[in-house]
């Protein structure tokens, strides 16, 4: 149980165009979910927080024009990166946090590889 | 604002050994801490979750150890086989916000 898939997994797209990232929650419900960004070798930085049915909260420093998040529903959140350029691509991952388990738990989904030619 | 450091930033062992990774943070006011593999291009796997009142948790050959006070974590495998070989991110999850925080990560290679 508490599955979350990414779509695309893969994505090369040319600089200018945008590109939309789904995260889905297959197997539960989820009121919060959470995009991260993962550079070559480093880290992941969390870019934004995402409530069902109300804007997302973006970290410092992250754009949030750039970066549109969108979750319409409980098990589904959207991060369009618009006009990409190069230096947008990234890992990007998304988690969820099921709706009846507080702060115990989050779920990670298994990336999406974002290439801006 | 919370920093995670994991040290060291890679390390390479023989096949069979135990071994440490380190964890530390500077923020104590922690609701609990991840730890999680990411093996090349993939996402994330949890390994163990120790809540803030625990000292440790165990799962197989793994063990992680929480000390609040000192603001470190460990995890420690036990006979290590080259399909442990991944990096390792510890995370802390910040008391009264949502976030988690991650450390830099060890990278770990196993050798046969």
């Amino acid at each position: 149980g508490a599955v979350v898939s990414q779509h695309p997994s893969r994505v090369i797209c040319k600089s200018g165009t945008s590109v939309k990232i789904e995260c889905r929650s297959l197997d539960f419900q989820a009121t919060t979910m959470f995009w991260y960004r993962q550079f070559p070798k480093k880290s992941l930085m969390l870019m934004a927080t995402s409530n069902e049915g109300s804007k997302a909260t973006y970290e410092q420093g992250v754009e949030k024009d750039k970066f549109l998040i969108n979750h319409a529903s409980l098990t589904l959140s959207t991060l369009t990166v618009t006009s990409a350029h190069p230096e947008d691509s990234s890992f990007y991952i998304c988690s969820a946090r099921p709706i009846d388990r507080g702060f115990l738990e989050q779920y990670f989904g298994p990336g999406t590889r974002l290439t801006v030619t | 604002k919370q920093e995670v450091t994991q040290i060291p930033a890679a390390l390479s062992v023989p096949e069979g050994e135990n071994l440490v990774l380190n964890c530390s943070f500077t923020d104590s006011a922690i609701y609990n801490l991840q730890w999680f593999r990411q093996d090349p291009g993939k996402g994330l796997t949890s390994l163990l979750l120790i809540q803030s009142s625990q000292r440790e948790q165990t799962s197989g050959r793994l063990n992680a150890s929480l000390d609040k006070s000192s603001g470190r974590s460990t995890l420690y495998i036990a006979a290590s086989q080259p399909g442990d070989s991944a990096t390792y991110l510890c995370a802390a999850l910040g008391f009264g916000n949502e976030k988690l925080t991650f450390g830099t990560g060890t990278r770990l290679t196993i050798i046969p």
